[in-house]
């Protein structure tokens, strides 16, 4: 158990639609990363949130969002829904913002099927 | 721009026998290297990690990685493998201190072990 919890762990859903995907930290972790997972794109990294702010941006498409709250929990939006955006997104935290020496813990994903 | 290769898509072993999972990375200087380990339905697990210093990294579970400039590699070995291990391993690279928001992962590494 490395202390990052996601929900939900699996969401089906319909093309169009929008979705909001969960993340909390482990205790004490400031940073809060987003990744996708897809066969045809592999891993990827979404956006990163630093203690509330915004600290990078990946290959994150306009219709996906996200917010890190005063608790440190962390929101993805996906909205306008395409067959493409299913994937397993993952959620991970660290300490520290721009470091790279201390350990990211990642959470168990969250599976999106777009039908 | 940075990039890593993992050659081998998908690698068999038998349990007891010893592992070597090649990775080449792209970069003008000594990048920070990652390997992580993907159990089927779980999020990535940091294996071990290189930033500078002794090129031998001991990291958990028994594993360990050799930083070969000379040789742009950074493959990760095990000197006996268990039916635990079976897994997809990813390899990753970013640019010193660059932290986690500029790390390129690899496209993965199955390991399937057999009795």
């Amino acid at each position: 158990d490395s202390g990052v919890t996601q929900t939900p762990k699996h969401l089906i859903t319909a093309t169009g639609q929008r979705v909001t995907l969960r993340c909390s930290p482990r205790s004490g972790d400031l940073s809060v990363y987003w990744y996708q997972q897809s066969l045809d794109q592999g891993l990827q990294f979404l956006i990163q949130y630093y203690n509330g702010e915004e600290r990078a941006k990946g290959n994150i498409l306009e219709r996906f969002s996200a917010q890190q709250f005063p608790d440190l929990h962390s929101e993805l939006n996906l909205s306008s829904l395409e067959l493409g955006d299913s994937a397993l997104y993952f959620c991970a935290s660290s300490t520290s913002g721009s470091s790279g020496t201390d350990t990211q813990y990642f959470g168990p994903g969250t599976r999106l099927t777009v039908l | 721009a940075q990039s890593v290769t993992q050659p081998d898509i998908h690698i068999t072993v038998s349990e007891g026998a010893s592992l070597e999972l090649r990775c080449n990375y792209s970069y003008g200087a000594t990048p920070y290297l990652f390997w992580y380990v993907q159990s089927p339905g779980q999020g990535l697990q940091l294996l071990l990690k290189y930033f500078s210093g002794d090129t031998l990294v001991q990291g958990i579970k028994g594993f360990e990685a050799e930083f070969k400039r000379s040789q742009s590699s950074f493959n990760l070995r095990k000197p006996s493998v268990h039916w635990s291990d079976a897994a997809e391993y990813f390899c990753a690279v970013a640019p010193p201190s660059g932290g986690y928001q500029k790390v390129t992962f690899g496209t993965g590494t199955k390991l399937q072990v057999i009795p």
